[in-house]
C-alpha cells in the first residue's frame, strides 16, 4: 500500500545549524507530498506542500522537493532557530480523502 | 477563528469503561476523520467520513465506532475502553479537493 519512511529521531541542533530531514514513500499512483509541523500540546499544521513531480514546496524557511526518481520529499532548513522545535511529519495523499503519515521525527535546537 | 475543536482535552479512563470524544469544525468542510497518535507510529487512521452522512474505516477501526451527526460534528466512541487505547486522539477536516487537512489539538486519553 502507500506509504511513507523518515527519518527516525529524536534530532538535536544547535541553532543557526543546517537541518535535512529524509522523507522516502512509496505509491502507486501519482502522490501529493505534504510536510506537516506538530508544536508541543498543539495539533499538527501543514508546514508546505508539493502535489507533482520536480514542485518544490517551502515556508518559513523550510523547503522540500518532489523527486519522483528517487521518491523523495526531504525536507531542509539552512538555519533552525530554538522555535524550530518541534515533531515534523512526512506525508502523502493518493486521492482526496486520505493521508498516509511517517512516524514523525522530533527535532530540538539548542540555543 | 475557531478551526477544529476537540474536547475533552484530557481523559483517564479504566478498562471497560466507554466515552465519547467529540469533534467540531467551523470551516463548512465536507470530509472530517479521526486519527490516533502513537509513540514511533506516527498518525492512524481509525475512521474518517468523506462528506455528512458517510463514514469509512481507517487503518486502525477495531474498537472504535463513529458518528457524523451533521456536517460541523464528527463524534468518536469507545464501547469499552481498553489499555491499548491509551493514546492522543485528533480529529481533522479537509474542504473539497486535495489536502490539507486542518487539525484540533487533540485528546489525551490514559486507560487504565
Amino acid at each position: 500500500g502507500d506509504s511513507v519512511t523518515q527519518m527516525e529521531g529524536p534530532v538535536t541542533l544547535s541553532e543557526e545549524a543546517f537541518l535535512t530531514i529524509n522523507c522516502t514513500y512509496t505509491a502507486t499512483g501519482y502522490p501529493s507530498l505534504f510536510w506537516y509541523v506538530q508544536y508541543p500540546g498543539e495539533g499538527l499544521q501543514l508546514l508546505l506542500k508539493a502535489t507533482k513531480a520536480d514542485d518544490k514546496g517551502s515556508n518559513k524557511g523550510f523547503e522540500a522537493t518532489y523527486r519522483k526518481e528517487t521518491t523523495s520529499f526531504h525536507l531542509e532548513k539552512g538555519s533552525v532557530q530554538v522555535s524550530d522545535s518541534a515533531v515534523y511529519f512526512c506525508a502523502l495523499s493518493i486521492n482526496d480523502y486520505k493521508l498516509s503519515f511517517g512516524a514523525g521525527t522530533t527535532v530540538t535546537v539548542r540555543a | 477563528n475557531a478551526g477544529v475543536t476537540q474536547t475533552p482535552k484530557f481523559q483517564v479512563l479504566k478498562t471497560g469503561q466507554s466515552m465519547t470524544l467529540q469533534c467540531a469544525q467551523d470551516m463548512n468542510h465536507n470530509s472530517m476523520y479521526w486519527y490516533r497518535q502513537d509513540p514511533g507510529m506516527g498518525l492512524r487512521l481509525i475512521y474518517y467520513s468523506a462528506s455528512e452522512g458517510t463514514t469509512d474505516k481507517g487503518e486502525v477501526p477495531n474498537g472504535y465506532n463513529v458518528s457524523r451527526l451533521n456536517k460541523r460534528e464528527f463524534s468518536l466512541r469507545l464501547e469499552s475502553a481498553a489499555p491499548s487505547q491509551t493514546s492522543v486522539y485528533f480529529c481533522a477536516s479537509k474542504g473539497q479537493g486535495s489536502p490539507p487537512l486542518h487539525f484540533g489539538n487533540g485528546t489525551r486519553l490514559t486507560v487504565t
